[in-house]
């Protein structure tokens, strides 16, 4: 069965601190990977997703993430962490596009300033 | 519309009692799920339509839980004789077939279970 750990449930880092978080999956064969964020009160965005080619891929707001396959991890980043990141991160996974995804239990990101 | 529009964005209810829980996808997307979000969780797979395909049904944690989609469009989650473990926020979201996309999330709706 496919399975998502995010071993982190929370991070507190400085306004302009880097910023790794960890995701690791299980999964039978080639996973589509996805980083959702969800800020207070609202829906998931989607941050970036893999589905194929290059294992760095790029996100919106500055996010990159990169997929391991020997680790079976796709680590989110950002070199640079703003005030307004503070949010809970989402890692999934799942056998497509148009699937249903298995999620991870989520890491709040607290930004002190 | 714009995005996936869910209704009401919060609801509390006296245990026992049904509640009914929509999802308006966005206009042409053929595939829609709920998931389901516990305080502390993750999110949990409850139901996948897509198109005129049965729906996958295999994450209702138990047969008060029910899920229509009407037209292939507007979604109601349907609840039946409400407990407390059920309070949680329920989350629709939707995609279109196929391609490289991803399942864009509606804001919830809050259910509390008093």
């Amino acid at each position: 069965a496919q399975s998502v750990t995010q071993p982190d449930i929370h991070i507190t880092v400085s306004e302009g601190a880097s910023l790794e978080l960890r995701c690791n999956y299980s999964y039978g064969a080639t996973p589509y990977l996805f980083w959702y964020v969800q800020s207070p009160g609202q829906g998931l965005q989607l941050l970036l997703k893999y589905f194929s080619g290059d294992t760095l891929v790029q996100g919106i707001k500055g996010f990159e993430a990169e997929f391991k396959r020997s680790q079976s991890s796709f680590n989110l980043r950002k070199p640079s962490v703003h005030w307004s990141d503070a949010a809970e991160y989402f890692c999934a996974v799942g056998p497509g596009t148009a699937s249903k995804l298995t999620f991870g239990t989520g890491t709040r990101l607290q930004v002190t300033l | 519309g714009a995005g996936v529009s869910q209704s009401p964005s919060n609801k509390v209810t006296e245990k026992g009692k049904d509640v009914e829980l929509r999802c308006d996808p966005i206009s042409g997307h053929t595939a829609l799920y709920w998931y389901r979000q516990s305080l502390g969780q993750g999110l949990e797979f409850l139901i996948y339509f897509q198109g005129n395909s049965a729906p996958d049904k295999s994450g209702l944690p138990s047969d008060r839980f029910s899920a229509e989609r009407t037209g292939g469009s507007v979604s109601t989650l349907t609840i039946q004789r409400t407990q407390q473990e059920d309070s949680a926020v329920y989350l629709c979201a939707s995609s279109p077939l196929g391609g490289n996309t991803e399942a864009f999330f509606g804001q919830g709706t809050r259910l509390t279970v008093v």
